[in-house]
């Protein structure tokens, strides 16, 4: 079964400036995606990024960016000029390529709680 | 706005009882999946639909059960709730197995 780690249950950053969030996942597949997933006060659950393991660049959206490092079965968040409305609980989730049955699922970590000071 | 609708918002209610929580999916997607999100067990899978039929289970409890309609929008139904059952449920769906998935507001229960 697969698993992911985030070892960074809280993290805290200025305004403006860059925060790193760190991702670990076990697993014996060599085909699969990896995301982030944001959930702010509301609760909401938001995708930030995806990457997919086949590709060796790593993926960039806006003001976050990616460093997965398959080998060392790494995915890590960055965030530049951080805003006051990144504020929020950060997930990391792993999920099988495979088809069928119950390869679709996400496998979610226990979350890094980012805080923005101002 | 994620386009997958969470009905009610909140629930609360008692030890013992039933509930059903509702999911329309967004428009044109056919997987509907459940997420148990509690403090003890972070966030779990608990059962996948694709066009009405079960594709894969989680740690799902005997006493939940869930369907997808004809319309594919879902239901999760909870039964003889327990105090441990406080969680926020979350639908999310997808168009296909393999698309990433967009999670509705989540339901929150509470049982007392």
């Amino acid at each position: 079964a697969q698993t992911v780690t985030q070892s960074q249950p809280e993290m805290s950053v200025q305004e403006a400036e860059t925060v790193t969030l760190s991702c670990t996942y076990d697993t014996s597949e060599s085909d699969y995606y990896l995301f982030w997933y944001k959930q702010p006060p509301s609760r909401q659950m938001i995708l930030v990024i995806r990457q997919e393991a086949y590709k060796q660049q790593n993926a960039t959206e806006n003001r976050f960016s990616v460093n997965f490092q398959k080998a060392a079965k790494s995915f890590s968040l960055k965030i530049s000029d951080s805003q006051l409305g990144d504020a929020a609980m950060y997930f990391c989730a792993y999920r099988s390529s495979s088809r069928g049955g119950s390869n679709y699922k996400l496998t979610f970590g226990k979350g890094t709680l980012l805080t923005v000071n101002p | 706005d994620s386009g997958v609708t969470q009905t009610p918002k909140h629930l609360i209610t008692a030890t013992g009882q039933r509930v059903t929580l509702r999911c329309s999916p967004r428009s044109g997607d056919l997987s509907v999946y459940w997420y148990q999100q509690s403090l003890d067990q972070g966030l779990q899978f608990l059962i996948q639909y694709y066009n009405g039929e079960e594709r894969a289970k989680g740690n799902i409890l005997e006493r939940f059960s869930a369907q997808q309609f004809p319309d594919l929008h879902s239901e999760l139904n909870l039964s003889s709730l327990e105090l441990g059952d406080s969680a926020l449920y979350f639908c999310a769906s997808s168009v296909m197995g393999n698309q990433p998935q967009h999670f509705g507001d989540g339901t929150r229960l509470s049982i007392l």
